[in-house]
């Protein structure tokens, strides 16, 4: 238990679907990421919150809309998503987006577009 | 741009042995490096963290080095257990960034042999 809970841990869906991946962190961090893990390719920031504050966007495409509603929860709504976006995400916290901290990982959420 | 490389993509190891895991990377103007264990999707999990000041750091059976000037760290891993498979990610937190992103290795695969 790394105190980063994601939810669902699995989730099939069609490419006209809508769908959100939820994380909670119990940690009392104020930084959040969301990152992707694909096969065969190292993990990948995709967004990264600060205090409810969207710090970076990491050239994601607009079909992944993040939203950050206070410092312990994190979601990540998916639309009309392609097969190549099927993946491994994974949310993670830390203190803060300083120097020094450390992140701690959730155990993600494996996506299949069909 | 940081690059981050794990030798090797994949270790087999027999039961007890001691075993390195490396990781290289190309900018040394990093803030920390930390070391992950992921098992078969799953998420990850936070096994050492060396701020840049450091040499070393320690955790049971597990210890990391951190040489910045040459852009190397190891893993060690003393009388390896089967329970010790599972992939080890290593990862950067640039100074070239103020987001706390990291920058992932591809990992290296280890299976430990009963």
């Amino acid at each position: 238990e790394t105190g980063v809970t994601q939810t669902p841990r699995h989730l099939v869906m069609g490419m006209t679907n809508k769908k959100s991946l939820k994380c909670e962190q119990h940690l009392g961090h104020n930084a959040m990421y969301w990152y992707k893990q694909s096969a065969k390719k190292p993990l990948e920031l995709m967004f990264v919150y600060s205090l409810e504050e969207r710090v970076e966007n990491n050239s994601v495409p607009s079909r992944f809309s993040p939203e950050c509603p206070n410092s312990s929860h994190l979601f990540l709504h998916l639309h009309t998503l392609q097969p190549e976006d099927s993946a491994l995400y994974l949310c993670a916290s830390s203190q803060e987006v300083g120097r020094e901290t450390e992140a701690f990982f959730g155990q993600g959420t494996r996506l299949t577009v069909v | 741009k940081q690059e981050v490389t794990q030798i090797p993509a994949a270790l087999s190891v027999p039961e007890g042995e001691n075993l390195v895991l490396n990781c290289s990377f190309t900018d040394s103007a990093i803030y920390n490096l930390q070391w992950f264990r992921q098992d078969p999707g799953k998420g990850l999990t936070s096994l050492l963290l060396i701020q840049s000041s450091q040499r070393e750091q320690t955790s049971g059976r597990l210890n990391a080095s951190l040489d910045k000037s040459s852009g190397r760290s190891t893993l060690y891993i003393a009388a390896s257990q089967p329970g010790d498979s599972a992939t080890y990610l290593c990862a950067v937190r640039p100074r070239s960034s103020n987001t706390g992103k990291l920058i992932f290795g591809q990992g290296t695969t280890l299976q430990v042999k009963p």
